[in-house]
């Protein structure tokens, strides 16, 4: 799976609690990315980060956030502000940026009751 | 904003018959890349197309490029159960290098 995990598999959370997805990659990538997939639907972008200390909006920002303290690692939290959480997550990373292959971890699945 | 759009949606077939999903865009794009996604699974990366016009082959797999590189098409010859999943494409544009812009994806469903 290209060395890029994300934890839990399943998460449930109350709604209006704040929660965080893990995802952390071992392959020495500079890019990290975070998508939501929504049943029938494609990926959609919701942050990227290039290079450690910097990331850009995606196109689904809002209400969410995220933190690149360190290569590896790119946490994202889904805020009680994201007024329709329940979805499948995506992390996926790429050796520099977008030209390059994205290397998906195996999900997180974030059901909000 | 902008959108890269596949057809069909949904596509069953017998196992044995080809089948072809069709990505377009309305903007021009640097390459194509197209990724697979099993049941429950993740994406994978299958190939990735830069030049105009480009063809390439994966064993029963054909996709292109098209001519103005707005377009793109992955074609799958006799069809076998282990093709089943969806079928996603991801188009970077040409103005905007940052970030990938994925289809809709086609769902394939092969019948035994």
């Amino acid at each position: 799976d290209g060395g890029i995990t994300q934890s839990p598999k399943y998460l449930f959370r109350k709604e209006g609690q704040n929660v965080t997805l893990s995802c952390e990659q071992n392959l020495n990538h500079d890019a990290m990315y975070w998508y939501r997939q929504d049943p029938g639907q494609g990926l959609r972008l919701i942050y990227y980060s290039q290079i450690v200390n910097d990331f850009q909006k995606g196109d689904i920002a809002e209400g969410y956030s995220v933190s690149r303290e360190k290569k590896e690692s790119f946490p994202l939290t889904v805020t009680s502000a994201q007024k329709n959480p329940t979805a499948f997550y995506l992390c996926a990373s790429s050796i520099e940026g977008s030209t390059d292959t994205q290397y998906f971890g195996p999900g997180t699945r974030l059901t909000v009751l | 904003g902008q959108q890269v759009m596949q057809i069909p949606q949904y596509q069953h077939v017998q196992e044995g018959e080809d089948f072809t999903t069709y990505c377009n865009s309305s903007t021009t794009l640097s390459n194509i890349q197209w990724y697979k996604q099993r049941p429950g699974g993740h994406p994978v990366f299958l190939i990735q197309l830069v030049k105009s016009g480009e063809v390439k082959k994966q064993k029963r797999l054909t996709f292109q490029f098209g001519e103005a590189k707005k377009n793109s098409s992955l074609h799958i010859t006799a069809t076998q159960t282990t093709d089943v999943g969806t079928y996603f494409c991801a188009g970077l544009l040409s103005y905007n290098t940052d970030k990938l812009i994925f289809g809709t994806g086609t769902r394939l469903q092969v019948f035994p």
